[in-house]
């Protein structure tokens, strides 16, 4: 079945240090690749998404690139800032059926100054 | 305009009581999920509903659980006698299913006593 691995956390980094997050997935067909964040007592949201291979999703500085040969789709951001600190899920959509969102168990990221 | 929204945003309840939890999708949304978030389970699917057709209950853990979606807006989950490991946030999510971006509420967080 459809599944995401996700890099385990908690991450701490220093303001301005370089962000990566792993994300794998297994899939059948073509499936859509996504990261949500979920910021300190609020709601899931949409970061960025990729629907097939080779493309880059973007988004505040954020970039993953869905990689079909490496299953990937890991999260980067270059200078990261204390208002980045938050839990970051990886989850992908089969485009069939209920097109229902598969989730990583989340990373959580801490940005000190 | 408004965002997906939920109620209660909290609710305690005493184990074997029932609850219901409400959801109201964006307008214009057709399609509308209902996901669980736990310490244990990370983010699973409940349940999905498209237009008027029946719904896809592949994700509902047990048949204590159920869902309606009425005139095609507004939904309802109910959790029959509730037990301690129900206890979860339960998310809603609503999307234009071409566009294929899940927009999700801030929850509603279930505590079971």
């Amino acid at each position: 079945g459809d599944s995401v691995t996700q890099m385990e956390g908690p991450v701490t980094l220093s303001e301005e240090a370089f962000l990566t997050i792993n994300c794998t997935y297994t899939a059948t067909g073509y499936p859509s690749l996504f990261w949500y964040v979920q910021y300190p007592g609020e709601g899931l949201q949409l970061l960025l998404k990729a629907t097939k291979a080779d493309d880059k999703g973007s988004n505040k500085g954020f970039e993953a690139t869905y990689r079909k040969e490496t299953t990937s789709f890991h999260l980067e951001k270059g200078s990261v800032q204390v208002s980045d600190s938050a839990v970051y899920f990886c989850a992908l959509s089969d485009q069939t059926g209920a097109n229902n969102l598969f989730f990583g168990t989340g990373t959580r990221l801490t940005v000190i100054p | 305009g408004a965002g997906v929204s939920q109620s209660p945003s909290n609710k305690v309840t005493e184990k074997g009581k029932d609850v219901e939890l409400r959801c109201d999708p964006i307008s214009g949304h057709t399609a509308l999920y209902w996901y669980r978030q736990s310490l244990g389970q990370g983010l699973e699917f409940l349940i999905y509903f498209q237009g008027n057709s029946a719904p896809d209950k592949s994700g509902l853990p047990s048949d204590r659980f159920s869902a309606e979606r009425t005139g095609g807006s507004v939904s309802t989950l109910t959790i029959q006698r509730t037990q301690q490991e129900d206890s979860a946030v339960y998310l809603c999510a609503s999307s234009y299913p071409l566009y294929n971006e899940q927009f999700f509420g801030p929850g509603t967080r279930l505590t079971v006593l």
